[in-house]
């Protein structure tokens, strides 16, 4: 059974950080692109950054509001994602989710979601 | 950045009826289209990549069309469990962008 499975969400103070994990099974992790998008409460998706495959040299790309502040990275010997967010404001309160892509514009799988809360 | 444009942003059927969702991109992205629906509390579910091509799993009930700028989202004989918000995402250009989404609600 194929699962992504993300953790390390809550409640962090603006300015702060977090780090968000994505635990992926039951599929070839190193053959896929993978992705974070996020959606803020009562809000629309948006594609937050991608972390190619290992064929692609692991190379990334960020949305403009996330560039600088985020890095998404991954361990295939763990088939594990990663979202490392520093310099958290209140607009990056969101449930994030990651989701997996064989390229083309084909997102196979997505987790369940994690909420990330920024506030005082 | 590529802006995509939904319309409409709510929509009220039916169970039976027929309905389209538009999808308009600020510039031409080829048929780098990609379709998913979203249900409340739930993760998003791909419908649709390559602006019409279905996603392993996703019954014929749904399709999709265009190219360039403009594209559409077709359900037929709409269904209790085919309410929920749909949303477009471009793939042709970094960064992706998603469409502001569509709600489809029970008239």
């Amino acid at each position: 059974e194929v699962q992504l499975v993300e953790s390390g969400g809550g409640l962090v103070q603006p300015g702060g950080s977090l780090r968000l994990s994505c635990a992926a099974s039951g599929f070839t992790f190193s053959d896929h692109h993978m992705d974070w998008v996020r959606q803020a409460p009562g809000k629309g998706l948006e594609w937050v950054g991608r972390i190619r495959n290992e064929a692609r040299s692991h190379t990334t790309e960020y949305a403009a509001s996330v560039k600088g502040r985020f890095t998404v990275s991954r361990d295939d010997s763990e088939n594990s994602l990663y979202l490392q967010m520093n310099s958290l404001n209140t607009e990056d309160t969101a449930v994030y989710y990651c989701a997996s892509s064989r390229g083309g514009g084909i997102f196979d799988y997505w987790g369940q979601g994690v909420l990330v809360t920024v506030s005082s | 950045d590529t802006q995509m444009t939904q319309s409409p942003s709510s929509l009220s059927a039916s169970v039976g009826d027929r309905v389209t969702i538009t999808c308009r991109a600020s510039q031409a992205i080829s048929n780098s289209l990609a379709w998913f629906q979203q249900k409340p509390g739930k993760a998003p579910k791909s419908l649709i990549y390559g602006a019409s091509s279905l996603q392993s799993g996703v019954p014929s009930k749904f399709s999709g069309s265009g190219s360039g700028t403009d594209f559409t989202l077709t359900l037929n004989g709409l269904q209790p469990e085919d309410f929920a918000t749909y949303y477009c995402l471009q793939y042709k250009t970094y960064p992706f962008t998603f469409g502001q989404g569509t709600k489809l609600e029970i008239k």
